[in-house]
């Protein structure tokens, strides 16, 4: 089975700017999800984003998906502190498939 | 309301003991899984169920043995554990089988094989 892929693998930034993350992969897909892990927890879905879909939002979270390229990318706008986390996009063709993660931390 | 709850949280046991991992969902979601993720935080799904037979059998030891006495509820059994097995072990389910919707997962269950 196939696996997103993100990068970069470690993201340090500053409360209040934005956090990007990458992810590729090498299939087709019905659609590709991201989702965030504190430490210590579960994995917590963020959003989903079908295959025939460019660009979602939810919140101050912005999605894009490039299917010709296989890639995807997650922007947290105005990070909080409470964003810190590991991020990782999962690749959907009959089950679902994780990346490796990033992680991002955000200080105060 | 825990939507998807695992037991125990920790599992410390020495090699070549048996132990259970229970899952329970009160989601009315038709699909569960096992995940299991290793020290590098890499997650690889292990087995998926669908209103109690399995439809997902990836390549998992045979000590490995999932067990769904209904749809709200997914165990996990491992024989003979081995050292390798020391992992975080989640359990998710989502509302159907083809997966166009998001998963939710259990808080994990930290197995440590000493």
């Amino acid at each position: 089975s196939q696996q997103g892929e993100e990068d970069p693998q470690a993201l340090s930034i500053q409360e209040g700017e934005n956090a990007t993350m990458n992810c590729s992969y090498k299939t087709s897909i019905n659609n590709l999800q991201w989702y965030r892990q504190n430490s210590g927890r579960g994995l917590v879905h963020l959003i989903l984003i079908r295959s025939n879909e460019r660009e979602k939002h939810s919140g101050r979270l912005r999605v894009t998906l490039d299917t010709s390229k296989k890639s995807s990318s997650l922007l947290i706008t105005a990070s909080r502190a409470a964003d810190t986390a590991s991020y990782f996009c999962a690749t959907v063709d009959n089950r679902l498939a994780f990346g490796k993660g990033n992680q991002v931390v955000v200080i105060p | 309301d825990t939507a998807v709850s695992q037991t125990p949280k920790y599992l410390v046991t020495q090699m070549g003991n048996d132990k259970s991992i229970k899952c329970e969902q009160n989601l009315g979601h038709d699909t569960m899984y096992w995940y299991k993720q290793d020290s590098k935080k890499f997650l690889k799904i292990m087995f998926s169920y669908n209103n109690k037979e399995l439809i997902i059998n990836e390549t998992v030891p045979n000590r490995f043995s999932p067990k769904s006495p209904d749809k709200a509820h997914l165990n996990l059994h491992i024989n003979s554990l081995e050292l390798g097995d020391s992992a975080v072990y989640f359990c998710a389910s989502s509302q159907d089988v083809g997966v166009m919707n998001g998963y939710t997962f259990g808080s994990g269950t930290r197995l440590t094989v000493v």
